[in-house]
Protein backbone atom coordinates (compact mmCIF):
# COMPACT_ATOMS: atom_id res chain seq x y z
CA UNK A 1 0.00 0.00 0.00
CA UNK A 2 2.00 3.24 -1.28
CA UNK A 3 -1.57 5.60 -0.68
CA UNK A 4 -2.17 7.89 2.25
CA UNK A 5 -6.04 8.13 2.25
CA UNK A 6 -7.75 11.58 3.27
CA UNK A 7 -11.28 11.43 4.22
CA UNK A 8 -13.92 13.28 3.33
CA UNK A 9 -12.63 14.67 0.42
CA UNK A 10 -15.07 17.85 0.13
CA UNK A 11 -16.61 19.34 3.82
CA UNK A 12 -18.86 22.26 4.49
CA UNK A 13 -18.83 23.66 7.57
CA UNK A 14 -20.66 26.47 9.45
CA UNK A 15 -18.55 28.68 12.06
CA UNK A 16 -20.17 27.18 14.98
CA UNK A 17 -19.57 23.23 13.59
CA UNK A 18 -17.47 20.63 15.29
CA UNK A 19 -15.51 18.44 11.91
CA UNK A 20 -12.56 16.25 12.10
CA UNK A 21 -9.97 15.51 8.94
CA UNK A 22 -9.20 11.96 9.05
CA UNK A 23 -5.39 10.74 7.53
CA UNK A 24 -4.48 7.12 7.08
CA UNK A 25 -1.15 5.30 5.80
CA UNK A 26 -0.19 1.61 6.33
CA UNK A 27 3.53 2.46 4.61
CA UNK A 28 5.07 1.93 8.02
CA UNK A 29 6.28 6.15 7.75
CA UNK A 30 6.26 7.37 11.23
CA UNK A 31 7.02 10.80 10.54
CA UNK A 32 3.23 12.19 9.82
CA UNK A 33 2.15 15.86 8.55
CA UNK A 34 -1.07 18.19 8.09
CA UNK A 35 -0.38 20.81 6.01
CA UNK A 36 -2.86 23.86 4.65
CA UNK A 37 -2.71 24.89 0.88
CA UNK A 38 -4.32 27.84 -0.49
CA UNK A 39 -5.12 28.46 -4.29
CA UNK A 40 -1.80 29.27 -6.35
CA UNK A 41 0.17 28.61 -3.33
CA UNK A 42 2.57 26.04 -1.91
CA UNK A 43 1.66 23.88 0.96
CA UNK A 44 2.09 25.74 4.45
CA UNK A 45 3.18 23.56 7.23
CA UNK A 46 0.65 23.47 9.92
CA UNK A 47 1.83 20.09 12.38
CA UNK A 48 4.49 17.54 12.10
CA UNK A 49 4.24 14.12 14.05
CA UNK A 50 7.01 11.91 14.67
CA UNK A 51 6.43 8.64 16.40
CA UNK A 52 3.12 9.61 17.24
CA UNK A 53 4.39 12.87 19.40
CA UNK A 54 3.64 15.92 18.35
CA UNK A 55 7.18 17.68 17.01
CA UNK A 56 6.68 20.69 14.89
CA UNK A 57 3.11 23.48 15.78
CA UNK A 58 4.05 26.06 13.04
CA UNK A 59 1.86 28.73 15.47
CA UNK A 60 -1.71 27.53 14.52
CA UNK A 61 -4.71 28.90 16.13
CA UNK A 62 -6.11 26.85 18.78
CA UNK A 63 -9.09 26.08 16.86
CA UNK A 64 -7.30 23.49 14.84
CA UNK A 65 -6.83 20.12 17.04
CA UNK A 66 -3.84 17.52 15.62
CA UNK A 67 -4.42 14.19 17.17
CA UNK A 68 -2.24 10.97 15.86
CA UNK A 69 -4.19 7.97 17.99
CA UNK A 70 -1.44 5.48 16.23
CA UNK A 71 1.22 5.60 13.83
CA UNK A 72 -1.36 5.05 11.36
CA UNK A 73 -3.99 7.59 11.98
CA UNK A 74 -3.47 11.07 11.98
CA UNK A 75 -6.74 13.36 12.83
CA UNK A 76 -7.32 16.82 12.48
CA UNK A 77 -10.68 18.58 14.59
CA UNK A 78 -12.27 21.49 13.45
CA UNK A 79 -13.98 23.72 16.12
CA UNK A 80 -15.29 27.69 15.29
CA UNK A 81 -12.93 28.41 12.10
CA UNK A 82 -13.68 31.29 10.07
CA UNK A 83 -14.11 31.80 6.36
CA UNK A 84 -10.29 32.83 5.92
CA UNK A 85 -9.63 28.91 6.97
CA UNK A 86 -11.35 27.82 3.43
CA UNK A 87 -8.57 25.70 2.07
CA UNK A 88 -7.42 22.62 0.92
CA UNK A 89 -5.82 20.41 3.73
CA UNK A 90 -3.18 18.23 2.92
CA UNK A 91 -2.01 15.16 4.86
CA UNK A 92 1.34 13.80 4.16
CA UNK A 93 3.86 10.81 5.24
CA UNK A 94 7.13 10.15 5.04
CA UNK A 95 10.03 7.95 6.84
CA UNK A 96 11.36 9.70 10.01
CA UNK A 97 15.10 8.16 9.61
CA UNK A 98 15.95 8.43 7.02
CA UNK A 99 16.88 12.66 6.15
CA UNK A 100 16.08 12.85 2.38
CA UNK A 101 13.18 10.62 1.52
CA UNK A 102 9.73 12.59 -0.15
CA UNK A 103 6.54 12.92 1.31
CA UNK A 104 4.02 10.87 0.05
CA UNK A 105 0.65 13.23 0.19
CA UNK A 106 -2.73 12.64 0.39
CA UNK A 107 -5.65 13.77 -2.15
CA UNK A 108 -6.96 16.62 0.86
CA UNK A 109 -9.69 17.65 1.73
CA UNK A 110 -11.42 20.80 0.32
CA UNK A 111 -13.01 22.58 3.37
CA UNK A 112 -15.31 25.66 2.79
CA UNK A 113 -16.34 27.74 6.22
CA UNK A 114 -19.88 29.17 5.54
CA UNK B 1 15.83 31.31 7.47
CA UNK B 2 16.13 29.39 4.11
CA UNK B 3 14.27 30.49 1.67
CA UNK B 4 14.17 28.91 -2.06
CA UNK B 5 13.25 31.30 -5.00
CA UNK B 6 11.54 29.37 -8.25
CA UNK B 7 10.90 30.87 -11.54
CA UNK B 8 8.93 31.18 -13.51
CA UNK B 9 5.72 31.62 -11.81
CA UNK B 10 3.83 30.61 -15.30
CA UNK B 11 5.07 29.18 -18.57
CA UNK B 12 2.61 29.17 -21.39
CA UNK B 13 4.02 26.56 -24.33
CA UNK B 14 2.39 25.23 -27.45
CA UNK B 15 2.34 21.32 -27.20
CA UNK B 16 5.32 19.87 -28.15
CA UNK B 17 7.54 22.53 -26.81
CA UNK B 18 10.04 21.83 -23.94
CA UNK B 19 9.36 23.54 -20.58
CA UNK B 20 11.97 24.29 -17.55
CA UNK B 21 11.34 25.64 -14.44
CA UNK B 22 14.20 26.76 -11.82
CA UNK B 23 15.34 26.88 -8.28
CA UNK B 24 17.69 29.47 -6.67
CA UNK B 25 19.34 29.39 -3.41
CA UNK B 26 21.51 32.54 -1.49
CA UNK B 27 22.82 29.67 0.57
CA UNK B 28 23.99 25.57 -0.28
CA UNK B 29 21.63 23.30 -0.10
CA UNK B 30 22.25 19.98 1.66
CA UNK B 31 19.10 18.45 -0.86
CA UNK B 32 16.36 19.55 -3.08
CA UNK B 33 13.41 17.57 -4.03
CA UNK B 34 10.59 17.94 -7.00
CA UNK B 35 6.89 17.77 -6.45
CA UNK B 36 3.98 18.39 -9.58
CA UNK B 37 0.01 19.09 -8.23
CA UNK B 38 -2.28 18.81 -11.05
CA UNK B 39 -5.16 21.03 -11.26
CA UNK B 40 -7.62 19.99 -8.17
CA UNK B 41 -5.13 17.78 -7.15
CA UNK B 42 -2.42 16.89 -4.77
CA UNK B 43 1.59 17.34 -4.92
CA UNK B 44 2.98 13.99 -5.68
CA UNK B 45 7.12 13.65 -5.37
CA UNK B 46 8.63 12.97 -8.16
CA UNK B 47 12.53 13.27 -7.62
CA UNK B 48 15.47 14.15 -4.72
CA UNK B 49 18.87 15.27 -5.75
CA UNK B 50 21.57 15.18 -3.13
CA UNK B 51 24.70 15.34 -4.97
CA UNK B 52 26.70 18.39 -6.63
CA UNK B 53 26.20 18.57 -10.30
CA UNK B 54 23.80 15.56 -9.74
CA UNK B 55 21.72 14.83 -13.14
CA UNK B 56 18.60 12.87 -13.15
CA UNK B 57 16.08 11.76 -15.84
CA UNK B 58 12.60 10.09 -15.89
CA UNK B 59 11.33 9.88 -19.47
CA UNK B 60 11.34 13.40 -21.09
CA UNK B 61 11.90 14.97 -17.42
CA UNK B 62 15.42 16.05 -16.66
CA UNK B 63 16.45 17.33 -13.06
CA UNK B 64 19.65 19.10 -12.24
CA UNK B 65 21.41 20.09 -8.87
CA UNK B 66 24.29 22.57 -9.55
CA UNK B 67 27.40 22.03 -8.72
CA UNK B 68 27.74 24.69 -5.66
CA UNK B 69 24.29 22.68 -4.74
CA UNK B 70 22.62 26.45 -4.90
CA UNK B 71 20.37 25.70 -7.80
CA UNK B 72 18.46 23.01 -9.13
CA UNK B 73 16.43 22.81 -12.66
CA UNK B 74 13.42 20.45 -14.20
CA UNK B 75 13.25 20.59 -17.80
CA UNK B 76 10.52 18.66 -19.64
CA UNK B 77 11.33 17.76 -23.31
CA UNK B 78 8.12 18.01 -25.89
CA UNK B 79 5.31 18.99 -23.59
CA UNK B 80 2.34 16.53 -23.30
CA UNK B 81 -1.15 17.39 -22.30
CA UNK B 82 -0.50 15.41 -19.45
CA UNK B 83 2.60 17.64 -17.86
CA UNK B 84 -0.18 20.06 -17.57
CA UNK B 85 0.04 21.61 -13.44
CA UNK B 86 1.76 23.32 -11.06
CA UNK B 87 5.74 22.18 -10.55
CA UNK B 88 7.16 22.88 -7.10
CA UNK B 89 10.83 22.39 -5.81
CA UNK B 90 11.21 21.85 -2.34
CA UNK B 91 14.33 21.81 0.51
CA UNK B 92 14.12 19.85 3.53
CA UNK B 93 15.56 21.41 6.33
CA UNK B 94 18.35 18.73 8.00
CA UNK B 95 17.40 19.90 11.26
CA UNK B 96 13.92 18.90 11.37
CA UNK B 97 11.16 17.34 9.09
CA UNK B 98 10.14 20.93 7.39
CA UNK B 99 9.81 21.35 3.79
CA UNK B 100 10.86 24.87 2.34
CA UNK B 101 9.10 24.90 -0.46
CA UNK B 102 9.53 27.04 -3.87
CA UNK B 103 6.51 29.44 -5.52
CA UNK B 104 5.78 26.54 -8.05
CA UNK B 105 6.08 27.10 -11.94
CA UNK B 106 2.68 26.51 -13.26
CA UNK B 107 2.59 24.69 -16.69
CA UNK B 108 0.34 25.54 -19.22
CA UNK B 109 -0.14 24.49 -22.79
CA UNK B 110 -1.34 26.79 -25.30
CA UNK B 111 -4.88 25.33 -27.06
Amino acid sequence: DTEVTQTPKHLVMGMTNKKSLKCEQHMGHRAMYWYKQKAKKPPELMFVYSYEKLSINESVPSRFSPECPNSSLLNLHLHALQPEDSALYLCASSQADVLYYGYTFGSGTRLTVV
Amino acid sequence: GQQVMQIPQYQHVQEGEDFTTYCNSSTTLSNIQWYKQRPGGHPVFLIQLVKSGEVKKQKRLTFQFGEAKKNSSLHITATQTTDVGTYFCAVRLDSNYQLIWGAGTKLIIKP
